[in-house]
């Protein structure tokens, strides 16, 4: 159980182009869901926390109209990378709980390479 | 949320047991200790969290010191797979956001 899935696994889009990232709780709902990113050999960085039906609450230095969070309902939370540069390339990982009494599960992340 | 302090890296022999410690010296009596992995280009993994009882699960056991200033991951029979980055993360349990520190590199070798 507790299984979260990201999509797609992989994108490649060019400059000044929007990404959008899902990332579904397969067999749970979701009230809340976590967004991180991940540069090269670096740790994860929490970008977000995605609330559904609210609005997003973002970390502090992360631009909230760069990443757009929706979180429309108990099974999906999307990001989009909105007028992507190529510093944006980086790993996005989704996270999400079943309930309060499990841990927090992760997806297996997306790779965005912008050109 | 209290911070972690992790060894950048460490070996292990296959077979062997694994040991990870991990210090949280600034944990406050409701914050858990759990602990995740990370494979290279994967999503974290759970592996395994606690309060202040040791606890076991089939991947791995989890000490926690009587002062819960500091814990230690122990993979119990270590196999190649088992190379990752774990982190040690304290958090307030349940619907709380985990932040990530810099980890620990386990390489498990043959």
């Amino acid at each position: 159980g507790a299984v979260v899935s990201q999509h797609p696994s992989r994108v490649i889009c060019k400059s000044g182009t929007s990404v959008k990232i899902e990332c579904r709780s397969l067999d749970f709902q979701a009230t809340t869901m976590f967004w991180y990113r991940q540069f090269p050999k670096k740790s994860l960085m929490l970008m977000a926390t995605s609330n559904e039906g609210s609005k997003a609450t973002y970390e502090q230095g992360v631009e909230k109209d760069k990443f757009l969070i929706n979180h429309a309902s108990l099974t999906l939370s999307t990001l989009t990378v909105t007028s992507a540069h190529p510093e944006d390339s980086s790993f996005y990982i989704c996270s999400a709980r079943g309930n309060l009494n499990s841990p927090l599960h992760f997806g297996n992340g997306t790779r965005l390479t912008v050109t | 949320d209290a911070k972690t302090t992790q060894p950048p890296s460490m070996d292990c022999a296959e077979g062997r047991a694994a040991n990870l410690p991990c210090n949280h010296s600034t944990i406050s009596g409701n914050e858990y200790v759990y602990w995740y992995r990370q494979i290279h280009s994967q999503g974290p993994q759970y592996i395994i969290h606690g309060l202040k009882n040791n606890e076991t699960n089939e991947m791995a056991s989890l000490i926690i010191t009587e002062d819960r200033k500091s814990s230690t991951l122990i993979l119990p029979h270590a196999t190649l797979r088992d190379t990752a980055v774990y982190y040690c993360i304290v958090s307030l349990e349940y619907g709380n956001k985990l932040v990530f520190g810099a980890g620990t590199i386990l390489r498990v070798k043959s």
